[in-house]
């Protein structure tokens, strides 16, 4: 079956420090790649998807890319914010289930 | 709606009473879905639907648990004789139409069985 393997945290940075938490996925297909972020007292949102192999998907900073040959979508972030301080979930969805498989989530917390 | 909306927010049911949790998707969205999250994990699948049609419930744990959607909007989420492992965040999320979309998702209830 399909799974998702994040990075452990807790992680913790210094505002302005590199991000990156690791996600590596098994799948069956060509399954589409999410980032959600959830952060405190708030539901889960989406913040970047890619749906094929070398895609890059990016917001707010964040970036990630569809690495089929490593089966990784490591989400990357030049310069943090004390903002950006939440939980990250990465997740992926096979073409041919409607389900999503979430990872365990990696929680950042980034100090000014 | 503006958003996915689930109520209650919290509920606390004694061991081996029944609950009912609900989901109102946002308007239009043709698919429902329903996670269970326990404390330091991500979401895990319960049960899917497209419309009114039920289309996978691999998920749900057990046959204590029953979703429905009868009219295509709103969902069910009912749990028969609770038990202490019940206690999780009950998450429904929504997509316009194919499920490959991103998940709109609601603020979740959260369920203490005591």
């Amino acid at each position: 079956g399909n799974s998702v393997t994040q990075m452990e945290g807790p992680v913790t940075l210094s505002e302005e420090a590199f991000l990156t938490i690791n996600c590596t996925y098994t799948a069956t297909g060509y399954p589409s790649l999410f980032w959600y972020v959830q952060y405190p007292g708030e539901g889960l949102q989406l913040l970047l998807k890619a749906t094929k192999a070398d895609d890059k998907g990016s917001n707010k900073g964040f970036e990630a890319t569809y690495r089929k040959e490593t089966t990784s979508f490591h989400l990357e972030k030049g310069s943090v914010q004390v903002s950006d301080s939440a939980v990250y979930f990465c997740a992926l969805t096979s073409t041919n289930a409607g389900k999503s498989t979430f990872g365990d989530g990696t929680t950042l917390t980034v100090k000014p | 709606g503006a958003g996915v909306s689930q109520s209650p927010r919290y509920k606390v049911a004694k061991r081996g009473q029944d609950v009912a949790l609900r989901c109102d998707p946002i308007s239009g969205h043709v698919s429902l879905f329903w996670y269970q999250q326990a404390l330091g994990q991500g979401p895990e699948f319960l049960t899917y639907f497209q419309n009114e049609a039920q289309l996978d419930k691999s998920g749900l744990p057990s046959d204590r648990f029953f979703a429905e959607r009868p009219e295509g909007s709103v969902s069910t989420l009912k749990i028969q004789r609770t038990q202490q492992e019940d206690s999780a965040v009950y998450l429904c999320a929504s997509t316009q139409g194919r499920t490959n979309e991103k998940l709109f998702f609601g603020s979740g209830t959260q369920l203490s069985v005591l």
